[in-house]
């Protein structure tokens, strides 16, 4: 089942534009984490966020998280057509096995 | 190895055969993840191994499917009587144990295409 939900389903913008992508879920968590998905093959992890974090920077990513609405966003600022993918939040919940739930992804389409 | 592998790249197969797919982690990490995705869907839990043994496999949809992972190392992940339902990618990850709770690294993951 899938816990989570990335709001919008999809995207689209121009290059140089900043995309934002967000992310709720159900349950308290440990951490949340946030992958990349070209062509519906392998995930490349862009992010972990703990869940005493509240913001982090990774070169043009900014993630946020706030526990008490259960929700999360991605920021990716001055987009390139190359950050054209799908976006998944997955989250690993407390008292399970550190197994990852994801959302259901957002589509992001960069145009020149 | 440099990342997690995964083998093979493609698999199709006929309803009803068995079939077997393989995933190597990152060296030296002892937790590996199993998942499967359908087309427009995040990717689901199947099985997590710490070491050698599945300290949880929730994930297994019925008794058809089955993961091995005998030396805490390479894992083989096993579908029996296979149907067409289970045409999805199958992922692979794997990650440390230090605090258990740690980044997950994924494989490029094995299209099952059951006909």
């Amino acid at each position: 089942s899938q816990q989570g939900e990335e709001d919008p389903q999809a995207l689209s913008i121009q290059e140089g534009e900043n995309a934002t992508m967000n992310c709720s879920y159900k349950t308290s968590i440990n951490n949340l984490q946030w992958y990349r998905q070209n062509s519906g093959r392998g995930l490349v992890h862009l992010i972990l966020i703990r869940s005493n974090e509240r913001e982090k920077h990774s070169g043009r990513l900014r993630v946020t998280l706030d526990t008490s609405k259960k929700s999360s966003s991605l920021l990716i600022t001055a987009s390139r057509a190359a950050d054209t993918a799908s976006y998944f939040c997955a989250t690993d919940a407390t008292g399970t096995a550190s197994k990852l739930t994801f959302g259901t992804g957002t589509r992001l389409q960069v145009t020149l | 190895g440099a990342g997690v592998s995964q083998t093979p790249s493609n698999k199709v197969t006929e309803k009803g055969k068995y079939v077997e797919l393989r995933c190597d982690p990152i060296s030296g990490h002892t937790a590996l993840y199993w998942y499967r995705q359908s087309l427009g869907q995040g990717p689901e839990f199947l099985i997590y191994f710490q070491g050698t043994g599945a300290a949880d496999d929730s994930g297994l949809p019925n008794d058809r499917f089955f993961a091995v992972r005998p030396e805490g190392s390479v894992s083989t992940l096993k579908i029996q009587r296979t149907e067409r339902g289970d045409s999805a990618v199958y992922l692979c990850a794997s990650s440390q144990w230090s605090s258990g709770r740690d980044t997950q690294y994924f494989g490029p993951g094995t299209r099952l295409t059951v006909l």
